[in-house]
């Protein structure tokens, strides 16, 4: 089954103590990306990928990092997270970078920072 | 930069009644226009597109044309059922940087039997 999974998708933690959501698609898509949910606020994008080794910053990058060393997975760091994270997680991936097709997200990782 | 304005809501109809959410967008470049759709506790999921001035997306009933002379993309349902109570989001991919989206605030739908 084509699928973009998420873990953990929900967690709580201490400010400070860093933690990565790992993201991992399996349409080989070379398009991947992260967004947060908040309410009134939409999807914002924090990070994307066009493909192997290549990220850049979407609307909202502070206090993340991302990295893409394999096609299919694409995690999130926070290295020292804050409540100001407290947030619903998405990650998705498209076929082409070429903005015209749709991307498939994941579930949804909740995240809670105290 | 590119923005995204969708109708606030929440919405609430009765069962069979017409839906509209409105979409408007602003964008510097040539952008291709998405509903997403996302029911409770599940991630988004498309439900139409379009990548040209004029072109109509349509899916389960719902419809959406692509309307440049007003940066609109308003979505459509002749008949809405209970069925299609979810978050409906409208996005735009900016083709000249094809790895930006933008996301309208998101509008809830509730249809009642």
């Amino acid at each position: 089954e084509a699928q973009v999974t998420q873990n953990p998708r929900y967690l709580i933690t201490v400010t400070g103590k860093k933690l990565t959501v790992t993201c991992s698609q399996n349409m080989n898509h070379e398009y991947m990306s992260w967004y947060r949910q908040d309410p009134g606020l939409g999807l914002r994008q924090i990070y994307y990928s066009m493909n192997v080794e290549v990220t850049d910053k979407g609307d909202v990058p502070e206090g993340y990092k991302v990295s893409r060393k394999e096609k299919r997975n694409f995690p999130l760091i926070l290295e020292s997270p804050s409540p100001n994270q407290t947030s619903l997680y998405f990650c998705a991936s498209s076929s082409a970078g070429t903005g015209k097709t749709e991307q498939y997200f994941g579930p949804g990782t909740r995240l809670t920072v105290t | 930069g590119d923005s995204v304005t969708q109708m606030e809501g929440p919405v609430t109809l009765s069962e069979e009644a017409f839906l509209t959410i409105n979409c408007t967008y602003t964008a510097t470049g040539y952008p291709s226009l998405f509903w997403y759709v996302q029911y409770p506790g599940e991630g988004l999921q498309l439900l139409l597109k379009a990548t040209k001035a004029d072109d109509k997306g349509s899916n389960k009933g719902f419809e959406a044309t692509y309307r440049k002379e007003t940066t609109s993309f308003h979505l459509e349902k002749g008949s809405v059922q209970v069925s299609d109570s979810a978050v409906y989001f409208c996005a735009l991919t900016d083709n000249t940087n094809a790895g930006k989206s933008t996301f309208g605030d998101g509008t809830t739908l509730t249809v009642k039997p």
